[in-house]
């Protein structure tokens, strides 16, 4: 299975600056046929259920604000807040779905404000 | 506006059984795979089972292989994972999230349920 390892497993940034999380893959989630790298990544904020942020890397999903962007190929990714917001508090996962499952998320990283 | 609703969570004993349900809406839903995935508390996501929109090819966690049964009724719109064997580690809350394919092959999920909480205990 593919194990996704973030860092840090926390992070506290002061409102108006970046925010930065890092996502590793155990392999490759680049397919070398389409040049696609199958990652996802997800916020969730308290007693709610995960959003779609961003996928094959840096597509942003329908509606996610701008401030919003993923980065990185094969083995190596990067979610990036441009300017911290108040709402943007919460718990950021990614994802990778190259082939068949079993799917596998990053830890998770818990974003606060500084 | 695509909605997911779950249920058919609750406190059960270890070794017993029960069976969630996930009513979709807003989308054609047998064109579309889709996943279950638990949280257990203060943890993680854990992706637990994945289904393809025709219901010919279901795929399982290890941790839930030979225990859980994922299947769906596409004339009803609705997503059930029968589990049995229930064991302490799998109370968490779960949620039904769609994927954005038929198949089960390159499945990130755009909309997910709210959840519904499993507590095994006795």
């Amino acid at each position: 299975d593919i194990v996704m390892t973030q860092s840090p497993d926390s992070l506290a940034v002061s409102l108006g600056e970046r925010a930065t999380i890092n996502c590793k893959s155990s392999q490759s989630v680049l397919y070398s046929s389409n040049n696609k790298n199958y990652l996802a990544w997800y916020q969730q904020k308290p007693g709610q259920p995960p959003k779609l942020l961003i996928y094959w890397a840096s597509i942003r999903e329908s509606g996610v604000p701008d401030r919003f962007s993923g980065s990185g190929s094969g083995t190596h990714f990067t979610l990036t807040i441009s300017s911290l917001q108040a709402e943007d508090v919460a718990v950021y996962y990614c994802q990778q779905y190259y082939s068949t499952p079993p799917y596998t998320f990053g830890q998770g990283t818990k974003l606060e404000i500084k | 506006e695509v909605l997911l609703l779950e249920s058919g969570g609750g406190l059960v004993q270890p070794g017993g059984s029960l069976r969630l349900s996930c009513a979709a809406s807003g989308f054609t839903f047998n064109s579309y795979a889709m996943s279950w995935v638990r949280q257990a508390p203060g943890k993680g996501l854990e992706w637990v089972s994945a289904i393809s929109g025709t219901g010919g090819a279901a795929y399982y966690a290890d941790s839930v292989k030979g225990r859980f049964t994922l299947s769906r009724d596409n004339s009803k719109n609705t997503l059930y994972l029968q589990m049995s064997s229930l064991r302490a580690d799998d109370t968490a809350i779960y949620y039904c999230a769609k994927a954005i394919g038929v198949i089960v092959v390159d499945n990130y999920f755009d909309y997910w349920g709210q959840g519904t909480l499993v507590t095994v205990s006795s």
